[in-house]
């Protein structure tokens, strides 16, 4: 099965800064990753799928890159409501899997 | 609107079975992959299980292979997680989803929770 990491696991931040996640697969996986971002006590929110398409309603300050075995989520310029944990998730072979999460918090 | 609207969590004792459900609306049900994921307490995302459309490919995470079924309704647009044999590490918040492997609606989650 992938295994996928993320890093760093814990980020602190501030409003208006620059953020990079990665996101490392255990062996390629060409582009197939998602993104989810999660706030507490609600469901996850599809942000990026095939590593760089942004769903309609996602804010162009993300934006997601890679592929292969190493990819990443950055979002620049950082707004309050960004704050959450996000999730990277490999899905063309099943069983799926997800990376264990990046908790973004406020700084 | 896409609606996934769950019901069926609850209590219950090691060793017993409860059955998840999950309503569709506000798309054509026949034209997706339906998942299961769930999120123990404290814990990440853990990708459970998923069906084709037609049922015809069903695939499910070890933990929980020959334990749980997924299984769809598609005249009624329900979708479903029998759970069987259940230890406390099942014990999670349990969403349902569209899609085959990302997936773009979630419903709210219900509760399960594996005690004695």
């Amino acid at each position: 099965d992938i295994q996928l990491t993320q890093s760093p696991s814990f980020l602190s931040a501030s409003v208006g800064d620059r953020v990079t996640i990665t996101c490392r697969a255990s062996q390629g996986i060409t582009t197939y990753l998602a993104w989810y971002q999660q706030k507490p006590g609600k469901a996850p929110d599809l942000l990026i799928f095939d590593a760089v398409t942004l769903q309609s309603w996602v804010p162009s300050r993300f934006s997601g890159s890679g592929s292969g075995t190493e990819f990443t989520l950055t979002i620049i310029s950082l707004q309050p409501e960004d704050f959450a944990t996000y999730y990277c998730q490999y899905f063309n072979s099943f069983p799926a899997t997800f990376g264990q999460g990046t908790k973004l918090a406020i700084k | 609107e896409v609606r996934l609207v769950q019901s069926g969590g609850g209590l219950v004792q090691p060793g017993g079975s409860l059955r998840l459900s999950c309503a569709a609306s506000g798309f054509t049900f026949t034209a997706y992959w339906m998942t299961w994921v769930r999120q123990a307490p404290g814990k990440g995302l853990e990708w459970v299980a998923n069906t084709r459309q037609d049922e015809s490919e069903k695939y499910y995470a070890d933990s929980v292979k020959g334990r749980f079924t997924i299984s769809r309704d598609n005249a009624k647009n329900l979708l479903y997680l029998q759970m069987n044999s259940l230890t406390a590490e099942d014990t999670a918040v349990y969403f349902c989803a569209r899609g085959r492997g990302w997936v773009d609606f979630w419903g709210q989650g219900t509760q399960v929770t594996v005690s004695s």
